[in-house]
């Protein structure tokens, strides 16, 4: 089977870093998307990482360790409107979702 | 990028009834779908995988003849909630995959789905 593990919620301030951490036990794995998800919308495509590093897109960076079974998102600047649901995803021959974490960002 | 529509974006239903969503790829040739159920604050749970002309293969506990996927073509996949009650309301999301975007899904915008 496969599981994921991230926090369900994390508050940072605007124009601060936060880090969301996702773990994984999967029994196939190519690698570790992020997506993000407003509130009534469809998730949005954000990262992949099929290889160990971090993998940088403007504001946002991802980071992938499969000897630990471990990832991270990491937000920088952030701004009001990144508050948003953050799920990490296994990718095999299918994408199976964490629960998500819930950003909150404080004025 | 690659563009996956849903048709309808929303729909009200009486309980019994059963409803068709529809999930084109429009750019693309979509050798897999997926189907996923979101209901509130919760993560997107897949249902269901499709691949163009064969069977769609179903999650566990996902009642196959009670949630009907069809995939005849490379760009539709059709998810046909049968029989609907009010437990079945829920965001609907369906999503797709080209031989050329292997690691990549894209979704749709999806479906809410409420059945009174």
């Amino acid at each position: 089977g496969q599981s994921l593990e991230q926090p369900s919620e994390v508050t940072a301030v605007e124009g601060a870093i936060v880090q969301i951490n996702c773990t994984y036990q999967t029994s196939g794995f190519y690698g570790l998307s992020w997506y993000q998800q407003h509130d009534g919308g469809a998730p949005t495509f954000l990262s992949y990482n099929a290889l160990d590093g971090l993998e940088e897109t403007g504001r946002f960076s991802s980071f992938l360790s499969r000897s630990d079974s471990y990832g991270y998102l990491l937000l920088q600047e952030l701004q009001m409107k990144d508050s948003a649901s953050y799920f990490c995803a296994v990718v095999d021959d299918k994408i199976i979702f964490g629960k998500g974490t819930r950003l909150h960002i404080l004025p | 990028g690659a563009v996956v529509s849903q048709h309808p974006s929303w729909v009200i239903c009486k309980s019994g009834t059963s409803v068709k969503i529809e999930c084109r790829s429009l750019d693309f040739q979509a050798t897999t779908m997926f189907w996923y159920r979101q209901f509130p604050k919760q993560s997107l749970m897949l249902m269901a995988t499709s691949n163009e002309g064969s069977k769609a293969t179903y999650e566990q506990g996902v009642e196959k003849d009670k949630f009907l996927i069809n995939h005849a073509s490379l760009t539709l996949s059709t998810l046909t909630v049968t029989s609907a009650h009010p437990e079945d309301s829920s965001f609907y999301i369906c999503s797709a995959r080209g031989q050329t975007y292997y690691n990549e899904q894209f979704f749709g915008p999806g479906t809410r789905l409420t059945v009174l």
